[in-house]
């Protein structure tokens, strides 16, 4: 399958400050996804991206898909507690094998 | 709407012996994953159905572990005999569409091999 590398892979914040992770690619991605795994949990979908330069905002969340649907990014503007956990990158396959492939994710520790 | 059931939720077994996980996804959804994670990993696909039939089983270690979903519904994961790197949790996840859309996890089955 289609590899996603992450950066970081920890990120250590101070509460109220903001925090990206990255996800690259060296093919082109037909869509990327992101999920969010809380510590002990399991891994929930935020959002799809499909469109070249596409960007999305949920709330203080905003994504991005690269002009050349190769990266994408996830920002979070001003961090709480409750946003401590691991972010996934996601693409599909395609073809045949078309099996959901994650990034090795990056692990956000917000200290208060 | 119910979630994606999994169980068992947490299982030690020692090397050589064997263990099965059940999966019993959303209902309606055609398309069942298994994945492996590893502690501080990504999940890793390890076989993918489409109803009941495998779509993709490439990364599936297939002298020691095996898959089915007989009736096109719910799935079950065995291990056998199970190594010590087999520890880690064993996520079920079911989708509606096959190639796109979003993966709806279960809470996942925590394997400890001793």
């Amino acid at each position: 399958g289609q590899q996603v590398m992450q950066i970081p892979q920890y990120q250590h914040v101070q509460e109220g400050e903001d925090f990206t992770t990255y996800c690259n690619s060296s093919t082109t991605l037909s869509n990327i996804q992101w999920y969010k795994q809380r510590p002990g949990g399991h891994p929930v979908f935020l959002i799809q991206l499909v469109k070249s330069g596409e960007v999305k905002k949920q709330k203080r969340l905003t994504f991005q898909f690269g002009e050349a649907k190769k990266n994408s990014s996830l920002h979070i503007t001003a961090t709480q507690t409750t946003d401590v956990g691991t972010y996934f990158c996601a693409s599909y396959s395609g073809g045949g094998a078309d099996g959901l492939t994650f990034g090795k994710g990056t692990h956000l520790i917000i200290q208060p | 709407e119910a979630g994606v059931a999994q169980s068992p939720r947490y299982k030690i077994i020692e090397k050589r012996q064997s263990v099965a996980f059940w999966c019993n996804p959303i209902s309606g959804h055609a398309t069942l994953y298994w994945y492996q994670q590893i502690l501080g990993q990504g999940p890793k696909l390890l076989i993918q159905f489409q109803n009941n039939g495998v779509v993709d089983d490439s990364q599936l270690p297939k002298d020691r572990f095996s898959a089915e979903r007989l009736k096109g519904v719910d799935s079950t994961l065995k291990i056998q005999p199970a190594k010590l790197e087999d520890s880690a949790v064993y996520l079920c996840a079911s989708s509606p569409y096959r190639g796109t859309g979003e993966l709806f996890f279960g809470e996942g089955s925590r394997l400890t091999v001793l």
